[in-house]
């Protein structure tokens, strides 16, 4: 059973505008929400992350939103350059879990 | 530099036999896993540990055995009873402390193919 999806997945974005990238959670449990970004052959990366205490963290050109009523968060890259496309997965995790619960990812493709 | 090593990059295994990937750390984590990738899907936990001597199950450990002698290295053996071995395995650690599952560093991974 996933409990955490991105049901986009892939996305192409022109170059220099908006991207963004979509996760639901199922299991109300979650209250710590991450995002990593992987390139082919190569580890994941860690890129931002959110408590659910807040709603909302920035980092740079990224940041990320959380709904918890809507068990939602997303990933807003602006301004999206070449060198962002990758794979782009989305974690969550709660107190007491041994491990992060990965979505499938989406594939980002900038276009120059 | 600090970080996590796998190796090898690449690995091909024939039918019936017991293949083991290494991953080893400096970074001084306490705690460590073992993920696998497999195409359009995301990351499922074969095997973790938190501390040297100790391992648990993850969701899919059938078929995968591990060891945690050392701090700095869990290797993974893919045993001849997991019949689809092929697949991204990934290497991660993370620091033990109030979480130990936030931020996890990975490796640059190992790529499993069966002959």
């Amino acid at each position: 059973d996933q409990q955490v999806k991105q049901n986009s997945p892939s996305l192409s974005v022109q170059e220099g505008r908006i991207s963004i990238l979509n996760c639901d959670y199922t299991n109300s449990m979650f209250d710590y929400f991450l995002w990593y970004k992987k390139y082919p052959a190569e580890g994941p990366t860690f890129l931002i992350s959110i408590s659910s205490i807040k709603d909302k963290n920035e980092d740079g050109r990224f940041t990320v939103f959380l709904n918890k009523s809507a068990k939602h968060l997303s990933l807003h890259i602006v301004p999206s350059q070449p060198g962002d496309s990758a794979v782009y997965f989305c974690a969550a995790t709660f107190r007491g879990a041994n491990n992060l619960f990965f979505g499938t990812g989406t594939r980002l493709t900038v276009i120059p | 530099d600090g970080g996590i090593t796998q190796s090898p990059k690449y690995l091909f295994r024939k039918e019936g036999q017991n293949v083991t990937l290494s991953c080893e750390q400096n970074l001084n984590h306490d705690a460590m896993y073992w993920y696998r990738q497999d195409p359009g899907q995301g990351l499922r936990l074969i095997y973790y540990s938190q501390i040297v001597n100790d391992f648990q199950k993850g969701d899919i450990a059938e078929g995968y055995s591990v060891s945690r002698e050392k701090k700095e290295s869990f290797p993974l053996t893919v045993t001849s009873a997991q019949k689809n071995p092929t697949a991204f395995y990934l290497c991660a650690s993370s620091m033990q402390g109030r979480r130990t599952n936030e931020k996890l560093f990975f490796g640059s991974g190992t790529q499993l193919s069966v002959l």
